[in-house]
């Protein structure tokens, strides 16, 4: 099946700090989804990329698709203590199934 | 999303034991599927389906079979549970096209002794 790979596993900032989790695959990706799960919670969509190259905003979230579909990324620009969960990718296989990443756990210190 | 609801929401049980986890939903979306989640590993799909005649593996099927009862409906089921299924269990549907979101319902955390 899909490999991705995602990194870091942990990620703890001070408030204010910025913070970046990668995604990696081996293979071309149709296109690659973003996801956000509280503690206790379950995960909430947070984008989908599709084209190469691409790059969206969403307030201080910065999601980027690689030029060669193989790797994306999220940065929060100066994190806030809402910002505390896991940052999932899932890497679309096609358009009908999704390869999740291990996830990145932020920690953000008042 | 409360749009998706999973029962039940904790469920405890013993090694042979034959259970069900039940998913429905009310955004009208053809495609459902159930993940499993456990520490470390992020959300593995274990089946999903795109309408209700359709059923397909997933990365982790063995030891599980599923139920699409409507479209509305998507069960999940061990057969004999073992306690290395125990684990965080999510339902999420999604429409059809390119665009196509994943919502999630709350979970159920199943533990197997």
């Amino acid at each position: 099946g899909q490999q991705v790979m995602q990194i870091p596993q942990y990620q703890h900032v001070q408030e204010g700090e910025d913070f970046t989790t990668y995604c990696n695959s081996s293979t071309t990706l149709s296109n690659i989804q973003w996801y956000k799960q509280r503690p206790g919670g379950h995960p909430v969509f947070l984008i989908q990329l599709v084209k190469s190259g691409e790059v969206k905003k969403q307030k201080r979230l910065t999601f980027q698709f690689g030029e060669a579909k193989k790797n994306s990324s999220l940065h929060i620009t100066a994190t806030q203590t809402t910002d505390v969960g896991t940052y999932f990718c899932a890497a679309g296989q096609g358009f009908n199934k999704f390869y999740f990443g291990s996830g990145t756990k932020l920690n953000v210190k008042p | 999303d409360a749009d998706v609801t999973q029962t039940p929401r904790n469920r405890i049980t013993k090694t042979g034991k034959r259970i069900m986890l039940e998913c429905s939903q009310t955004k009208g979306h053809d495609r459902m599927y159930w993940y499993r989640q456990d520490p470390g590993l992020g959300l593995r799909l274990i089946y999903y389906s795109f309408d209700v005649k359709d059923i397909n593996k997933g990365e982790i099927s063995d030891g599980y079979s599923v139920s699409r009862q409507a479209q509305a409906k998507f069960s999940l089921s061990l057969e004999s549970a073992i306690p290395n299924q125990t684990a965080l269990y999510f339902c999420a549907t999604s429409g059809q096209g390119t665009y196509n979101e994943q919502f999630f319902g709350p979970g159920t955390r199943l533990t197997v002794l």
